[in-house]
Order: structure tokens, then C-alpha cells, then sequence
């Protein structure tokens, strides 16, 4: 088992430009979130998925899409990159909410 | 709305002395509650969980937690921490009616001096 696989693991981005970050998990998990990780802020929850064809907002959506047309995908795009999406990404599975997420190894983010 | 509440921004310890990290959360019911641990450039590894049943839990790398509904607190120890334990610590809380999301709290960073 692979676990959750984020590419890429860099990205720099200029102002304005768009980009997808991959997420895939092999663990047949129904339940797939992407969060941001900036520094004395925690991990923000950025969209959710609880099973393909199903995605809904968390607390800081704005500026990014995600679609969920396979249980093992769920990617994060940035529509029009801003420096304020200057971040760490990560992407997380879960089964059930009991087990807890197993993460991804994340996407550290610049945009100039 | 759900918070979770790390106090600690920093915390230093010297090896061999013991650790507890504050978490307390703010939820009507009783959360899933977790602990990870994030060492310096790398993804978040869970240490310990809990949601029902013995309100001290046993994790990984020697740590363990205990759950106090009163104060609704879940606070991570360990008797004697090792120089590799230096890292960044999150509290989880998992909410079930709403999707399955997981709010974190700010992370505490540990040092531990030689």
C-alpha cells in the first residue's frame, strides 16, 4: 500500500497562474479532505469529500475547487494563484472517523 | 463551532524529564479525539486516539493521553521524552455530523535539550 500520494511535493507559482495538486490513496478510503498548514495557524480545512460524486466546503475554500469522480482521487485546484495561498498542503483518507487520517507527505506551495 | 485549543505555542524539556501537552476542546458531545505528531518537513503521523471507553489511552513512541469530560481536555504525556521525540504536536477533533471533518488545533512545538 502506498497510503496517500500528494504531487508534487514543490510547486512555485507565479500571480494568476492555475494548477491542480494531486491526491490519490489506495486505501479505499471514502472520506478525503485537503487542508493548508501555515505557521501558528495549525491545519486549516480547505474542502471535504465523504465518497465520490460528494464535496463540500471547510473553513477556508475560497480560491480552490476540488471534484471527486473516483473513490482513490481528489484533487486540489487553485484557480488563479494568489501569494496568499503561499502554503503547505496536505491531503488525508479516512475509512471511518474513528481511525483517525492517515496524511499524505504534502505539497509546500510558493506563490510570487 | 468546534475549536480545539492548544495553549502552548513552545514548550522546552530536557531528556529524560516528562512531558504533558494541553489540548481542550470546544463540542457539544463527546468528539473523536487525536494526537499527531509532525517532524520537521514531514506529513502528520498519529500518535494516539480516542472516542469511548477507558479514558486513558496507551499510543505510539511511549506517549499516552487522558480524556477529561469535566474540563474537556485531552492532554498528551509521556514519562520520559527522548531527544527524538523534538517535533510539532496536534490535537484533533473529529466531528461525525458533519462530514467526517477533523479540526486541528495550533500545534505545540517541543524541544528537548540534551
Amino acid at each position: 500500500n502506498a497510503g496517500v500520494t500528494q504531487t508534487p511535493k514543490f510547486q512555485v507559482l507565479k500571480t494568476g497562474q492555475s494548477m491542480t495538486l494531486q491526491c490519490a490513496q489506495d486505501m479505499n478510503h471514502e472520506y478525503m479532505s485537503w487542508y493548508r498548514q501555515d505557521p501558528g495557524m495549525g491545519l486549516r480545512l480547505i474542502h471535504y469529500s465523504v465518497g465520490a460524486g460528494i464535496t463540500d466546503q471547510g473553513e477556508v475554500p475560497n480560491g480552490y475547487n476540488v471534484s471527486r469522480s473516483t473513490t482513490e482521487d481528489f484533487p486540489l485546484r487553485l484557480l488563479s494563484a494568489a501569494p496568499s495561498q503561499t502554503s503547505v498542503y496536505f491531503c488525508a483518507s479516512s475509512y471511518v472517523l474513528a481511525d483517525g487520517y492517515t496524511f499524505g507527505s504534502g505539497t509546500r506551495l510558493t506563490v510570487v | 463551532a468546534q475549536s480545539v485549543t492548544q495553549p502552548d505555542i513552545h514548550i522546552t524539556v530536557s531528556e529524560g524529564a516528562s512531558l504533558e501537552l494541553r489540548c481542550n476542546y470546544s463540542y457539544g458531545a463527546t468528539p473523536y479525539l487525536f494526537w499527531y505528531v509532525q517532524s520537521p518537513g514531514q506529513g502528520l503521523q498519529l500518535l494516539l486516539k480516542y472516542f469511548s471507553g477507558d479514558t486513558l489511552v496507551q499510543g505510539i513512541k511511549g506517549f499516552e493521553a487522558e480524556f477529561k469530560r469535566s474540563q474537556s481536555s485531552f492532554n498528551l504525556r509521556k514519562p520520559s521524552v527522548h531527544w527524538s521525540d523534538a517535533a510539532e504536536y496536534f490535537c484533533a477533533v473529529g466531528v461525525a455530523d458533519t462530514g467526517n471533518q477533523f479540526y486541528f488545533g495550533t500545534g505545540t512545538s517541543l524541544t528537548v535539550i540534551p
